[in-house]
């Protein structure tokens, strides 16, 4: 079973404008972190944000974390035709694994 | 570039025959991981080693699969009488064991089952 949920499932955007996805979890975590996925290809990570932190940059990534809320959300600023991809959540709980959400597929036209 | 490795990257068998998946980790990370991803879904979860020791298995793991890292370096995932339901991409990754860790993924080894 998938701990996170990802809100839209699918995102499309014009170029330069910003992409906001959200993830919301069920259990208490460690962490959470973003990854991306191009078509096809493995993931690749983005950010990761630890359970007593709210809020996190990395060039024009931007992540949230609510933990009352169990949710998060990424960012991503003046986007480009090459952030054409899927994002996953992934939360860190107990045990050493990441558990994965169904991802937001996002389209920046250019 | 030493990354994660995995092959074959397209796997292309008839149900019933038994494929294997190899995944060479980055080399200086001790634990690595197995995920299954189905179209337009996440990775899920299969079976993960710290060193050549499995330390946790996916109730989504049948018996018809197993997984190996003998020397704690490479691994290898094995189905068994494949089925249709298992066409997948088969997702290997690596970490450290230590401090607050991220997976570094492979490109993944395709499996097509007809």
């Amino acid at each position: 079973s998938q701990q996170g949920e990802e809100d839209p499932q699918a995102l499309s955007i014009q170029e330069g404008e910003n992409a906001t996805m959200n993830c919301s979890y069920k259990t208490s975590i460690n962490n959470l972190q973003w990854y991306r996925q191009n078509s096809g290809r493995g993931l690749v990570h983005l950010i990761l944000i630890r359970s007593n932190e709210r809020e996190k940059h990395s060039g024009r990534l931007r992540v949230t974390l609510d933990t009352s809320k169990k949710s998060s959300s990424l960012l991503i600023t003046a986007s480009r035709a090459a952030d054409t991809a899927s994002y996953f959540c992934a939360t860190e709980a107990a045990g050493n694994k990441l558990t994965f959400g169904g991802g937001t597929r996002v389209l920046v036209k250019p | 570039d030493t990354g994660v490795s995995q092959n074959p990257r397209h796997k292309i068998t008839k149900r019933g025959q038994n494929v294997t998946f190899r995944c060479d980790p980055i080399s200086e990370h001790n634990r690595l991981y197995w995920y299954r991803q189905t179209l337009g879904q996440g990775p899920e979860f299969l079976t993960y080693f710290q060193n050549e020791a499995q330390l946790e298995k996916s109730r989504l793991l049948s018996d018809r699969f197993s997984a190996e890292r003998p020397k704690g370096s490479f691994s290898t995932l094995e189905i068994q009488r494949t089925e249709q339901g298992d066409s997948a991409m088969y997702l290997c990754a690596s970490s450290l064991a230590s401090g607050v860790w991220e997976l570094f993924f492979g490109e993944g080894s395709r499996l097509t089952v007809l």
